[in-house]
């Protein structure tokens, strides 16, 4: 079973709407970490915002929030008011292990969904 | 700024030559780095965790001694496909972690780098 799934390959979205990327992961593990990355076609790799499984409230930064429902395995991705330069891949993905331990755990990525923000 | 710079940044070589890449992170030492393949339109795969005077740790399906990784200081690790093929071809990007122990501390990315073996 795949441990990060993104079910949405492409979506289109209205300049200064918002936009919500959907992201479920799987693990048993307790200890976790779950970023979202942003990859514009150019390559590299963009990070965006982070949540913890022990945090108590959603992430946030700037124009990007997190949606965290522990109990349904989800970490959405909220991106509001869109602008042309949003238009890029997006990567969810996760890090398993004790916060302390996890210092060097892998990322397991999804397969990213594409978002195109039209003018 | 850019903290982790991956070298070169675009190759385009013939078939069975060997290939180096370089990552480098830039403003921090990295205990650890990972290196991952990506073909078109799809993830980034893992291929292997290299750590700092330490073998390379790698994912299952992928061939130790085609792609040589060596993580020998801790600003340094490098990605060697060797005797290169078409099928080689692909995007590989490199990320490095520094030594801080917590883990909201996110992967930095180089820019990666495009391998076309013709």
């Amino acid at each position: 079973a795949q441990k990060i799934t993104q079910t949405q390959p492409g979506m289109f979205v209205q300049e200064k709407e918002a936009v919500t990327l959907d992201c479920t992961y799987d693990t048993s593990d307790p200890s976790y970490g779950l970023f979202w990355y942003k990859q514009p076609s150019s390559g590299e790799m963009i990070f965006l915002i982070y949540q913890g499984s022990y945090d108590q409230q959603n992430a946030t930064e700037g124009r990007y929030s997190l949606n965290f429902q522990k109990a349904r395995k989800s970490a959405n991705l909220v991106i509001s008011a869109s602008q042309l330069g949003d238009s890029a891949m997006y990567f969810c993905a996760m890090r398993e292990g004790p916060r302390v331990e996890a210092a060097g755990n892998k990322l397991t990525f999804g397969g990213g969904t594409r978002v195109l923000v039209k003018p | 700024g850019a903290v982790v710079s991956q070298h070169p940044s675009w190759v385009i070589c013939k078939s069975g030559t060997s290939v180096k890449i370089e990552c480098r992170s830039l403003d921090f030492q990295a205990t650890t780095m990972f290196w991952y393949r990506q073909f078109p339109k799809q993830s980034l795969m893992l291929m292997a965790t290299s750590n700092e005077g330490s073998k390379a740790t790698y994912e299952q399906g992928v061939e130790k001694d085609k792609f040589l990784i060596n993580h020998a200081s801790l600003t340094l690790s490098t990605l060697t496909v060797t005797s290169a093929h078409p099928e080689d071809s692909s995007f590989y990007i490199c990320s490095a972690r520094g030594t801080l122990k917590y883990s909201n501390q996110p992967q930095h990315f180089g820019d990666g780098t495009r391998l076309s073996i013709l």
